[in-house]
């Protein structure tokens, strides 16, 4: 069966710092991956989204950026962060157009 | 632009009673799309209808589909205690060659045992 880990499930780091989250899909193959953030009591925002290795398209401009090294890996990054990306960031995969989405359990960032 | 818009943006029902919520979007749609979020984790997705649908079952949950209007409703009915979530509506639409999905901001339902 497919699934879908993200880590780490909390996050505080001070302005300034560096910022990894990883996200890794199970049980598929050649899957379409997703960063989204969700601001507090708010809906989705896609950051970046990928059909492939080395393929990433930027939805937003911003303070992050995205890798996806392994077909099935997905990197979420900040070589600094700034006190508005704090927010719970969602990693998500889908294989086609017919369903829908498979969300990851979330990443809560607080940048201090 | 927000694309899926819920209606309302909260609600509180006792158990047992039925849940409606609304979604209105702007433009062409390939499907759409029912999500719930627990408090603090991942979505959930709960069930797709697609542009040709006007309507679809899963369990305890009906969701309608108007393409003329619009719209969408996700009906819950009997609901209980643990039916206490955010639900979300989401559209996917073709952008550039690949489905783009945007989600609404949620409906807050909460059951009252």
């Amino acid at each position: 069966s497919q699934t879908i880990h993200q880590w780490p499930a909390t996050l505080v780091q001070p302005v300034g710092s560096p910022l990894s989250l990883e996200c890794t899909v199970e049980g598929t193959s050649n899957p379409n991956l997703y960063w989204y953030r969700q601001a507090a009591g708010r809906g989705l925002q896609l950051l970046f989204y990928s059909v492939g290795i080395g393929q990433i398209s930027s939805e937003v401009p911003q303070n992050l950026s995205a890798s996806r090294p392994q077909d099935r890996q997905f990197i979420l990054s900040s070589k600094k962060l700034l006190l508005s990306d704090s927010g719970f960031y969602l990693c998500a995969w889908s294989v086609d157009r017919i369903y829908g989405y498979t969300f990851g359990s979330g990443t809560r960032l607080t940048v201090v | 632009s927000q694309q899926g818009e819920e209606d309302p943006q909260a609600l509180s029902i006792q158990e047992g009673e039925n849940a409606t919520m609304n979604c209105s979007y702007k433009t062409s749609i390939n499907n759409l799309q029912w999500y719930r979020q627990n408090s603090g984790r991942g979505l959930v997705h709960l069930i797709l209808i697609r542009s040709n649908e006007r309507e679809k079952h899963s369990g305890r949950l009906r969701v309608t589909l108007d393409t003329s209007k619009k719209s969408s409703s996700l009906l819950i009915t009997a609901s209980r205690a643990a039916d206490t979530a955010s639900y979300f509506c989401a559209t996917a639409s073709n952008s550039g060659g690949y489905q783009k999905v945007t989600f609404g901001t949620g409906t807050k339902l909460q059951v009252i045992p």
